[in-house]
């Protein structure tokens, strides 16, 4: 099936911990984003790759460290994990830019991330 | 930088009728409206979207309208059914070509009563 997969699905994890969500397209897009949905369903873009190269940086905690590999990837890295960092959070990827629809972002199911 | 209104936050309405979402923007310079529906469990997906050079565009039982005088849309959803229950989300960006981010609104929970 062509999609955007991310694992883990769910996530349960102490604070102080450090944990990793992989995300990888067979869409063949060229740009990749992190979002983060919070309890109150508040969609905020992290991170955006485009060709492994980093366009769109919010401001997210350095605690926070995207690393995309290659185009198809784009894994989250979170360190020293506190309470406020549980939240869904979705990779999504939209085709090369520069072309129409190019915005056009196909999400993944998400990973819940739980901060005990 | 933009910033994106959605209302009503939770919308419950009898099935077959007509659902409303409103959204203002406030970046005049913005001119690519999508609108999103997440299901529960999901990521969000696209349902419609419309540029700034048209006033309206309908696919089915979904219309987005458009007024960029005023700054701002509206997702119409005619004859609702039981699955068109989930939320949905209303964004806005400067560009369709994708070097520009997409601002999301803060989401409606539509809920259709069979």
């Amino acid at each position: 099936d062509t999609a955007v997969s991310q694992t883990p699905k769910y996530l349960v994890t102490q604070m102080g911990n450090d944990k990793s969500i992989k995300c990888e397209q067979n869409l063949g897009h060229d740009t990749m984003y992190w979002y983060k949905q919070d309890s109150k369903k508040f969609l905020k873009i992290m991170f955006s790759y485009n060709n492994k190269e980093l366009i769109i940086n919010e401001t997210v905690p350095n605690r926070f460290s995207p690393k995309s590999p290659d185009k198809a990837h784009l894994n989250l890295h979170i360190n020293s994990l506190e309470l406020g960092d549980s939240a869904v959070y979705f990779c999504a990827s939209s085709p090369r830019q520069g072309v129409s629809g190019a915005n056009v972002l196909t999400f993944g199911a998400g990973s819940r991330l739980t901060v005990l | 930088g933009e910033n994106v209104e959605q209302h009503p936050s939770t919308l419950s309405v009898q099935e077959g009728d007509s659902a409303v979402i409103k959204c203002t923007y406030s970046d005049s310079a913005s001119n690519y409206f999508p609108w999103y529906k997440q299901e529960l469990g999901k990521g969000p997906q696209l349902i419609i979207d419309i540029r700034s050079n048209v006033g309206e565009k309908k696919d089915q039982r979904i219309a987005v309208t458009l007024n960029k005088t005023a700054k701002h849309f509206s997702l119409h959803i005619t004859e609702t059914q039981p699955e068109d229950s989930a939320v949905y989300f209303c964004a806005a960006s400067r560009s369709n070509f994708g070097n520009e981010k997409l601002t999301f609104g803060t989401g409606t929970r539509l809920t259709i009563i069979p």
